[in-house]
């Protein structure tokens, strides 16, 4: 079982609709929970963070944490064409003396017009 | 410099070589991280540290080695490299380890 695991897609969703993309992780004793975008051959970008159980909004994005069901969810509310892109999972890993972050393999989010 | 530098941007490089890519960061982190991303693998971290002093292993250590002498630096060698090693490594680092990780540029790199 990978630590941190995500459907790699492509989720294909029409412009304005809502994406939904998920990730579940292994570590109960997780504390951090990310969100990155990559566009092809650039590097990850950070969009959201969240530490807490329950929702986060930024504006079109809305982050979501269950730590009890060890799921952390994306919502992109009114989907742009800009938002394709692939989506990283990133979880931080408690260690008995050091803490690492580890990333999902990505969701792969086509917009279509 | 400003954020995270990487270099080089890309090399080709003889299997059986040794080298070394390089990540610097000005932002005063104390947590840097190195990954390595393949198609369809998403990023696996293959070294990382927590502070100046400390390294630990990541998910992909192998025929790879870091040092973190300073907060600044933080270089990942190759001591003999392999075809499979072919692949894009970014350099990241946080505040601390439990915050958000800042990338480089990245570093695209063949083995051949």
């Amino acid at each position: 079982q990978k630590e941190v695991e995500q459907n790699s897609g492509p989720l294909s969703v029409p412009e304005g609709a809502i994406a939904s993309l998920n990730c579940t992780y292994s570590d109960r004793g997780s504390q951090s929970f990310f969100w990155y975008r990559q566009y092809s051959g650039k590097s990850p970008e950070l969009i959201m963070f969240i530490y807490s159980n329950g929702d986060k909004e930024d504006g079109r994005f809305t982050a979501q944490l269950n730590k009890a069901s060890q799921y952390v969810s994306l919502l992109i509310r009114d989907s742009q064409p800009s938002d394709s892109a692939t989506y990283l999972c990133a979880v931080n890993k408690l260690g008995s003396s050091a803490s690492k972050i580890i990333f999902g393999s990505g969701t792969r989010l086509s917009i279509r017009p | 410099i400003a954020g995270i530098t990487q270099a080089p941007t890309s090399q080709i490089l003889a299997a059986g070589r040794r080298m070394t890519l390089r990540c610097t960061q000005d932002m005063r982190h104390n947590a840097m991280y190195w990954y390595r991303q393949d198609l369809g693998l998403g990023l696996r971290l293959i070294h990382y540290s927590n502070t100046a002093g400390t390294t630990g292993k990541g998910e992909v250590p192998d025929g790879y080695s870091v040092s973190r002498a300073n907060t600044d630096d933080f270089p990942l060698t190759l001591a003999s490299a392999v075809p499979s090693q072919t692949s894009v490594y970014f350099c990241a680092s946080s505040v601390g380890a439990n915050t958000e990780a800042f990338f480089g540029q990245g570093t695209r790199l063949t083995v051949v």
